[in-house]
């Protein structure tokens, strides 16, 4: 069964950092670019960032919000993508999803975590 | 960066009827592959997200028939054929087309 298991949210201040994990099982993981996505509270999804996988040399995207603050990474031997965020505003409060990359669209498996940047 | 709009936002329905979500993109959503990665997703309340359909008609692993996608260029069209009461929640579309890949505003259906 596929799984994607989103962990690492929590509150934190502005201009603070999170790193966000992604644990993935259930499927050939190398074969795969990873996306993260974000939903504020009540609000639509919003595609944050991918990574690609090494075949296609590990080629990054992100949306310019997030451009310059957050970069995302991957460690195949485990299995996992990460989401380093620095610089967090109040605007970046959202719960955060990471979904795989299937057939030119995202397919989520997780819960996704919550981030809440407030002081 | 490519704008998805969705019609209506809001579409009650009644159980057995058919439903109908249209999207609209600013540009064309055909890659330079060919391919037109335009696709539909499900949250139900309290829930992730759910691909239903990808490259505007093919149907997800174990997402039922009563799903269609169809549509071309800029303009798409997602079809229940018969509401059922699991069907609840706001559906999306999405592209990937071109990056930033964005997502319409969602369209919420419930039961009337």
């Amino acid at each position: 069964e596929v799984q994607l298991v989103e962990s690492g949210g929590g509150l934190v201040q502005p201009g603070g950092s999170l790193r966000l994990s992604c644990a993935a099982s259930g499927f050939t993981f190398t074969d795969h670019n990873m996306n993260w996505v974000r939903q504020a509270p009540g609000k639509g999804l919003e595609w944050v960032g991918r990574i690609k996988n090494k075949v296609n040399s590990y080629t990054i995207e992100y949306v310019a919000s997030v451009k310059g603050r957050f970069t995302i990474s991957r460690d195949d031997s485990k299995n996992s993508v990460y989401l380093q965020m620095n610089s967090l505003k109040t605007e970046d409060t959202a719960v955060y999803y990471c979904a795989r990359e299937v057939s030119g669209s995202l397919d989520f498996r997780g819960q996704g975590t919550l981030v809440t940047v407030s002081s | 960066d490519v704008v998805m709009t969705q019609t209506p936002l809001s579409s009650p329905v009644t159980l057995g009827q058919p439903a109908s979500i249209s999207c609209r993109s600013s540009q064309s959503l055909v890659h330079s592959n060919g391919n037109t990665y335009l696709s539909w997703l499900q949250q139900r309340p309290g829930q992730p997200p759910r691909l239903l359909i990808y490259k505007i008609s093919n149907r997800f692993s174990g997402v039922p028939d009563r799903f269609s996608g169809s549509g071309a260029g800029t303009d798409f069209t997602l079809q229940i054929s018969r509401v059922e009461a699991e069907d609840v929640g706001v559906y999306y579309c999405m592209q990937a087309t071109q990056f930033p890949f964005t997502f319409g505003p969602g369209t919420k259906v419930d039961i009337k």
